[in-house]
């Protein structure tokens, strides 16, 4: 069956440190993945997209890689800042495109 | 643009009761999907809808969750009757187009006593 694996065990890091968040998925193959932020009572906000066809997506102080070889997408915040604490969720797509199934996602905290 | 719009954002209900949950999409997205988030399970999608139409409720777990989608502003998630073990928040999310982000409500919070 589909499996999505993201540690979810909470990482720590100190201010100013780039933190590295792994997503591992098994048994499709996802023609794009989408990374989302998740706070403490709200709803997920959308951060990036990368396709199958693309190594590397950065947007600001976030890069987001995507191996489709290793099955497993790297999300990297550099610079880290206590705004960024927060649950980061990975979204392989599945049927087409149409369908995101999101992973349990990685608490993130950040400390000054 | 208001958002996705969900009602009510907390629920307290006793076990058999029915209970509704609601969404207003983005004006012009015509993809609607209605997710649960528990901390065992994580954010489950339940179903989906493209214009307006029902395309995959596999999701659903079991006959005592019904969704619809009268029109392109509105749609509803019912459980009836509720019992405990569906106590979540219920997230719903829309999209314009097959592909691209969804955009989250700030959920509904439901708790069966």
């Amino acid at each position: 069956s589909q499996k999505i694996e993201q540690n979810s065990e909470a990482l720590n890091i100190q201010e100013g440190k780039t933190a590295t968040l792994t997503c591992n998925y098994t048994n499709y193959s996802p023609a794009y993945l989408q990374w989302y932020r998740q706070d403490p009572g709200r709803g997920p906000v959308f951060l990036l997209l990368i396709r199958e066809n693309e190594k590397e997506k950065r947007k600001e102080r976030l890069k987001v890689t995507f191996d489709t070889t290793l099955k497993q997408s790297l999300f990297h915040i550099t610079a880290s800042q206590p705004a960024d604490s927060a649950t980061y969720l990975c979204a392989p797509a599945r049927d087409a495109g149409n369908m995101l199934t999101f992973g349990g996602g990685t608490r993130l905290m950040v400390k000054p | 643009d208001a958002g996705v719009i969900q009602s009510p954002r907390h629920e307290v209900t006793e076990m058999g009761q029915e209970v509704t949950l609601r969404c207003k999409p983005i004006s012009g997205h015509d993809y609607l999907f209605w997710y649960r988030q528990t901390m065992m399970r994580g954010l489950e999608l339940l179903i989906y809808f493209n214009n307006n139409v029902p395309i995959d409720d596999s999701g659903m777990p079991e006959d005592r969750f019904s969704a619809k989608m009268p029109n392109a502003s509105f749609s509803t998630l019912k459980i009836q009757p509720s019992e405990p073990r569906d106590s979540a928040v219920y997230f719903c999310a829309s999209r314009k187009g097959p592909g691209g982000e969804l955009f989250f409500g700030e959920g509904s919070r439901l708790t069966v006593l």
